[in-house]
C-alpha cells in the first residue's frame, strides 16, 4: 500500500460546480498536510496549510482534515476555468522527515 | 516579492553530457530541495539540504549531486545524463523540514 493515495482524475465540472478532490494515508504519524494547485509545465504552487485535524478556509477552498480516518479533502466553490489545474496533497510527519506527494488529480473546469 | 528562481527554465543536453541546473532564493530559508517530476507522477525526492547538511534520498542515483555554496543558491548536477533522466527538475524551499515547502517554477530538461 502507497504512503499517499490520490485518484489521478481526469475530474472535470461545468464552472461554478463545488469540487471535492481527496487523498488517503496509511502512516498514522502524518501530522503536517498540504495542497499544492500545478498548472501544466509549471512548478507546484502552495494553496492550503493545515497542522493536524480540522478545517481551514482560505476564500473559495476550504481544506480538511481526518486524522481518524486518514483522510483529507480540499473543497473549491464556485470553480472557475482558472482553477484547471493538476491538484497535489503532500504531508510529512514530526522531525526529520521530507514531505510525501500524492500523484496529483487533473481537475478541468469547462465555462 | 520573495521567491524561488530556477535557471535555465528549459536545457537540452545531449546524452552523457553533463548538465548543472540551478537554484536561488531569496526567502532565507534553511532547508533546499531538489525533486524530479515525470509527466503526470509526484515529485520525486533527490535530496535536501539543511543549511549545509546535505540529505541523500536512498533511492537517488549517483548521477546526480548537489552542491549549496551559500545559503541562497543550489545546483543540481548530473554527471552522465542517460534518456531516462529527461523530466522537470524542481527545486523547493522551506524555513523547516515540516514546514510548507515553495517552489520554483522548474527547469525542463530534455536528453537527445
Amino acid at each position: 500500500q502507497k504512503e499517499v493515495e490520490q485518484d489521478p482524475g481526469p475530474l472535470s465540472v461545468p464552472e461554478g460546480a463545488i469540487v471535492s478532490l481527496n487523498c488517503t494515508y496509511s502512516n498514522s504519524a502524518f501530522q503536517y498536510f498540504m495542497w499544492y494547485r500545478q498548472y501544466s509545465r509549471k512548478g507546484p504552487e502552495l494553496l492550503m496549510y493545515t497542522y493536524s485535524s480540522g478545517n481551514k478556509e482560505d476564500g473559495r477552498f476550504t481544506a480538511q482534515v481526518d486524522k481518524s480516518s486518514k483522510y483529507i479533502s480540499l473543497f473549491i466553490r464556485d470553480s472557475q476555468p482558472s482553477d484547471s489545474a493538476t491538484y497535489l496533497c503532500a504531508m510529512s510527519a514530526r522531525g526529520n522527515t521530507p514531505l510525501v506527494f500524492g500523484k496529483g488529480t487533473r481537475l478541468s473546469v469547462i465555462a | 516579492d520573495a521567491m524561488v528562481i530556477q535557471n535555465p527554465r528549459y536545457q537540452v543536453t545531449q546524452f552523457g553530457k553533463p548538465v548543472t541546473l540551478s537554484c536561488s532564493q531569496t526567502l532565507n530559508h534553511n532547508v533546499m530541495y531538489w525533486y524530479q517530476q515525470k509527466s503526470s507522477q509526484a515529485p520525486k525526492l533527490l535530496f535536501h539540504y539543511y543549511d549545509k547538511d546535505f540529505n541523500n534520498e536512498a533511492d537517488t542515483p549517483d548521477n546526480f549531486q548537489s552542491r549549496r555554496p551559500n545559503t541562497s543558491f543550489c545546483f543540481l548536477d548530473i554527471r552522465s545524463p542517460g534518456l531516462g533522466d529527461a523530466a522537470m527538475y524542481l527545486c523547493a524551499t522551506s524555513q523547516s523540514r515540516v514546514d510548507e515547502q515553495y517552489f520554483g517554477p522548474g527547469t525542463r530538461l530534455t536528453v537527445t
